[in-house]
């Protein structure tokens, strides 16, 4: 099984609808992170957590929300879907106290389509 | 905003050619780097860290660092086609946030058998 468990793998929704991705981990790193990858522009940070009373926004938070359920668990929410979120959404896992506090540990993806 | 760029190729190479990629970054506080290695509809997977001037040699890559010049690379050599991949450059800013990264848009690397 994956480290870093992100589901859904694959969702199609529509405008105006509320979605939620969720993320699990069993690395036992505190911190968390949601990015969006999209053709051309890369990945880019929306939310980090440092624990579960630590959040954090990133550089493109508007219109997403998040939640550190447990050491374990991050969940990512839009509230009002549109089209122009749609993208490749990973969650990812860093250890600081290993030194290379660089290394992110991605899950497999989620990849959400708003019509 | 601080900018991490890179050619996003495609990089075309012969199998058991070098191949190189390339990353210019504007924080020249930036203290971290790194080369992400994704395969297509993957997730990215850390290959190279470098923290200080000069080359860093892992297997068959090499990563270099150049902080007066704000530029990194990574060498790839005797490049198999299973290095077809794109290839993102991280980068740390300055002011101690090293845990928020800063990616490229990545290179697109084919090896051609």
């Amino acid at each position: 099984d994956a480290d870093v468990t992100q589901t859904p793998r694959n969702r199609i929704t529509k405008t105006g609808k509320r979605i939620m991705l969720e993320c699990s981990q069993t690395k036992g790193h505190d911190r968390m992170y949601w990015y969006r990858q999209d053709p051309g522009l890369g990945l880019r940070l929306i939310y980090y957590s440092f624990d579960v009373k630590d959040i954090n926004k990133g550089e493109i938070s508007d219109g997403y929300s998040v939640s550190r359920q447990a050491q374990a668990k991050f969940s990512l929410s839009l509230e009002s879907a549109i089209p122009n979120q749609t993208a490749l959404y990973f969650c990812a896992t860093s250890d600081p106290t290993g030194g290379n506090t660089g290394e992110l540990f991605f899950g497999e993806g989620s990849r959400l389509t708003v019509l | 905003q601080k900018e991490v760029e890179q050619n996003s190729g495609p990089l075309s190479v012969p199998e058991g050619a070098i191949a190189s990629l390339n990353c210019t970054y504007s924080d020249r506080g930036s203290q971290s780097f790194f080369w992400y290695r994704q395969y297509s509809g993957k997730s990215p997977e850390l290959i190279m860290s470098i923290y200080s001037n000069g080359d860093k040699e892992d297997g068959r890559f090499t990563a270099q660092l150049n902080k007066a010049s704000q530029y990194v690379s990574l060498l790839i050599r005797d490049s198999q086609p299973s290095d077809s991949a794109t290839y993102l450059c991280a980068v740390t800013p300055s002011g101690g946030s090293n845990y928020k990264l800063t990616f490229g848009k990545g290179t697109l690397l084919t090896v051609n058998p």
